[in-house]
Parts: structure tokens; sequence; C-alpha cells
């Protein structure tokens, strides 16, 4: 079983709809939860963090984690054309003084005018 | 402006030859990484350095090697031994204190492909 799952669409939606990005993981010590989004062979840009349960919120996006399900999302709000990207979600576990980050497999989404 | 600089952008390696990726930093960080991501599935760890003169493997190390002679720079170099190298690498940097994973910094990647 892979520490990290997130489906990896394609996921498809029309302009102004709200989109529902989500991963499950295994390892309860994971302590921070990032969302990356990817452009076509760009390096991943840092969309949102989180270090606890609940919900974050940064203009149309809202992260959530849920702790005692073991499961995160990501809420994009009047979705854009300019949101077109590939979303990745990561989680990171101190080992041995470093920070470990642990990738989902990514989803590719796709917002059409 | 501070950032990562990977190069080349696209890189092309023959049968049997060891070909070096670059990846320099002038973020002060101390920590750095190598990515390799293939289509599907997601970003997996080749090496972690945490300070000059030290690095770690990590989950697909095998057929890679490193070196971290300063700070600033991390290269990477994809051996003969790695029969399946065509992927896009990212190199990354990270402040090395715990709890600031939040900090992760990637270089816009270079796409190896195999002639």
């Amino acid at each position: 079983q892979k520490e990290v799952e997130q489906d990896p669409g394609p996921l498809s939606v029309p302009e102004g709809a709200i989109v529902s990005l989500n991963c499950t993981y295994s390892n309860s010590a994971f302590q921070y939860f990032m969302w990356y989004r990817q452009y076509s062979r760009k390096g991943p840009e840092l969309l949102m963090y989180t270090y606890s349960s609940g919900n974050k919120e940064d203009g149309r996006f809202t992260a959530q984690v849920d702790k005692s399900s073991k499961y995160i999302s990501l809420f994009i709000r009047d979705s854009q054309p300019s949101d077109s990207a590939t979303y990745l979600c990561a989680m990171s576990v101190p080992v041995q003084g470093a920070q470990k980050l642990v990738f989902g497999q990514g989803t590719r989404l796709t917002i059409n005018p | 402006d501070g950032g990562i600089t990977q190069s080349p952008k696209y890189l092309f390696r023959k049968e049997g030859q060891n070909v070096t990726l670059s990846c320099e930093q002038n973020l002060n960080h101390d920590a750095m990484y190598w990515y390799r991501q293939d289509p599907g599935q997601g970003l997996r760890l080749i090496y972690y350095s945490q300070i000059v003169n030290d690095f770690q493997k990590g989950d697909i190390a095998e057929g890679y090697s490193v070196s971290r002679e300063k700070k600033e720079s991390f290269p990477l170099t994809v051996t003969s031994a790695q029969k399946n190298p065509t992927a896009f690498y990212l190199c990354a940097s990270l402040p090395r204190r715990s709890g600031d994973a939040e900090k992760l910094f990637f270089g816009s990647g270079t796409q190896l492909s195999v002639l």
C-alpha cells in the first residue's frame, strides 16, 4: 500500500465549477500537508500548506485536513482556465533531522472555458 | 532573486553513457533533494543532502550518484546502470530546520531522454 494515494484523474470541469481534489494517507506520523500546482514541464509551486486538522482558506482555494480519517482535500471555487494544471498533494514527516516528503501521484485538472 | 537553477532543460543520453544534471541554489538552504517524476507516478526521491559532504539515498537511488561539495550545488549523475532513465528530474531545496517543510522550493526541471 502506498503511503499517499491520489486519484490521477484526469479531471475535466467547466469554468466556474467547484473542484474537489483528494488524497488519503496511511502514515499517522505525517505532520505537514501541502498542495502543489504544477504546469506542464515546470517545477511544482506551493499552493497551500497546513499542519492541523480543519480548513484553511486562501482566496478561491480551501485546504481541508481530517487527521482522524487520514484524508486531505483541496477545493477550488469559481475555477478558471488558468487553474488547468496537475495538482500534487504532499505530506512530510521528520526523519533523522530532515523532512521527508511523500507525494501523491498528482491529479491532472482541465478547466474548460 | 533567490531560487534554484537546473540545467540543462533537455538532455539526451546515449546507451552506456553517464550524464550529469546540474542544480544550483542561492537560497542559503541547507537541505537539497533530487526527485524523479514519471507520468502518473508523482515524485519519487532519489537522493537528499542535509549538509555539505553528506548525502543519503532516497527510495530509488540505484543507478544514480550525487555529490555535495558546496552548499549551493547538488549535481546528479545518471549512470549507465540506470536502465530506464527517461523521466523529468526535479531538484529542490529546503531550510534544514524541522518545521519548514512548506518552504520547499523546486527548480524548473530537466527532461532526460534516451537516444
